[in-house]
């Protein structure tokens, strides 16, 4: 049973560009979170998707922007990179049925770390 | 600004040593609180998500307590190898189900 994937694992974009991060989830969970970590902190919160419909949506610009295929698959999109959003970007995949993510705890994909120069 | 804060930073050590760290988070409306095990190069893996205060939970020789009225939660692990080397990440999940994570621990084994 495959976990959540994610990719690319690294990218290097300059600042200005566009870049889209990809994320599957767990076989069987319907709902994709989206977390940035920045060095030296811990992961916060950008946005939730649930039937293909941003639910919820942390402190972040509106040049952070996602999808929810029909498919659970999720995408996060970064618009006029800066410097600051240097990070690694966590991909987390619940059932929000059972409440999953606060029931038994996230599945986490592996990361995309991002690096703007 | 919501905060979690976990201590210590970081700690190293000694194989079939015993070792504990805390999360601390508001006390008010609290939903749950979940503690994650990270290993170098590898995903987040859930260890306990706990809900009730007085909550204790057990997962080999890994567990951990909640004080929801005091705002605390320990970890514990008993007799620790070097594969317990791991960054360990608690989260207090607000109710509307909003997510705050601590900045982590990061444990060292040394063999």
């Amino acid at each position: 049973d495959a976990g959540v994937t994610q990719s690319p694992t690294h990218l290097i974009k300059t600042r200005g560009q566009q870049v889209t991060l990809r994320c599957s989830p767990k076989s069987g969970h319907d709902t994709v979170s989206w977390y940035q970590q920045a060095l030296g902190q811990g992961p916060q919160f950008i946005f939730q998707y649930y039937e293909e419909e941003e639910r919820q949506r942390g402190n972040f610009p509106d040049r952070f922007s996602g999808h929810q295929f029909p498919n659970y698959s999720s995408e996060l999109n970064v618009n006029a990179l800066l410097l600051g959003d240097s990070a690694l970007y966590l991909c987390a995949s619940s059932l929000l049925r059972d409440r999953g993510s606060q029931a038994y705890g996230y599945t986490f994909g592996s990361g995309t770390r991002l690096t703007v120069v | 600004i919501l905060n979690v804060e976990q201590s210590p930073q970081s700690l190293h050590v000694q194989e079939g040593d015993s070792t504990n760290f805390t999360c601390s988070f508001p006390s008010s409306n609290f939903y749950a609180l979940h503690w994650y095990r990270w290993e170098t190069a590898k995903s987040p893996e859930a260890l306990f998500v706990m809900t009730l205060n007085g909550d204790e939970k057990k997962k080999g020789r890994i567990s951990a307590t909640l004080n929801t009225k005091e705002g605390y939660s320990y970890l514990y692990i008993k007799g620790s190898q070097p594969e317990d080397s791991a960054t360990y990440l608690c989260a207090f999940v607000q109710l509307g189900n909003q997510f705050y994570f601590g900045t982590g621990t990061s444990l060292t084994v040394i063999p």
